[in-house]
């Protein structure tokens, strides 16, 4: 079975440019969450979608946005972007819309903001 | 609101000693607790999760955590350490929101020879 497909793996960008990331989730999970991590704030949640409703949306300005179709795969945007937003984008997968419920992580995309 | 804390961002040990990695949780709800290690350049990989079926959880290449109520406490340890157990490792907990975790900031696991 598959695992969590996120691509690119690699991305450099100019500030005031815009990116779409994309996340391929494991074949029959209906829950796709993203999270942003760097060396100094970790990792943060940014949203979750499950039958392409958002469910959950952590505290991030509303330059990050994402949707999900209806096939599960899911895509995060990033407008204007700021240097601050060079990070590691990880997608996660979930098979059940049950609490407590493991997620499965894709490698994630590196981007880099210059 | 649910909170992580891991104790020691960096834990160095020699090879065949015990692991012990420390997380420590604050929920207003019985949490849901996950440990997942992460290795350079790659995403989160799940050694182990606490879901209120056994205290004592065991893992994936021989770890294991121990949930205690009392002392807010899901340490993660291993009998013996092995030289590709060098990675981060962080503690993580979901409460009533879907979909959602809260990580702690990762401890970084060295390993010597």
């Amino acid at each position: 079975k598959a695992g969590v497909t996120q691509t690119p793996r690699y991305l450099i960008k100019t500030r005031g440019q815009q990116v779409t990331l994309s996340c391929s989730p494991i074949s029959g999970h209906r829950s796709v969450s993203w999270y942003q991590q760097t060396p100094g704030q970790g990792l943060q949640f940014l949203f979750e979608y499950f039958s392409e409703t958002q469910r959950n949306k952590g505290n991030f300005p509303g330059r990050f946005s994402g949707r999900q179709f209806s096939n599960s795969r899911s895509e995060m945007n990033v407008s204007t972007l700021e240097l601050g937003d060079s990070a590691l984008y990880l997608c996660a997968s979930s098979s059940r819309d049950s609490l407590g419920t493991e997620a499965f992580f894709g490698q994630g995309t590196r981007l880099t903001v210059v | 609101a649910q909170s992580v804390t891991q104790l020691g961002s960096h834990v160095s040990v020699s090879e065949g000693a015990l692991v012990l990695l420390r997380c420590n949780y604050s929920s207003s709800v019985p949490p849901y607790l996950f440990w997942y290690v992460q290795y350079p350049n790659q995403g989160l990989q799940l050694l182990l999760k606490y879901t209120s079926a056994a205290t004592l959880v065991k893992g994936i290449n021989g770890f294991e955590a121990e949930f205690k109520k009392s002392e807010t406490s899901f340490h993660l340890t291993k009998p013996s350490a092995h030289m590709r157990d060098a990675a981060e490792y962080f503690c993580a907990s979901s409460g009533t929101s879907y979909g959602k975790l809260t990580f702690g900031q990762g401890t970084i696991l060295t390993v010597h020879p």
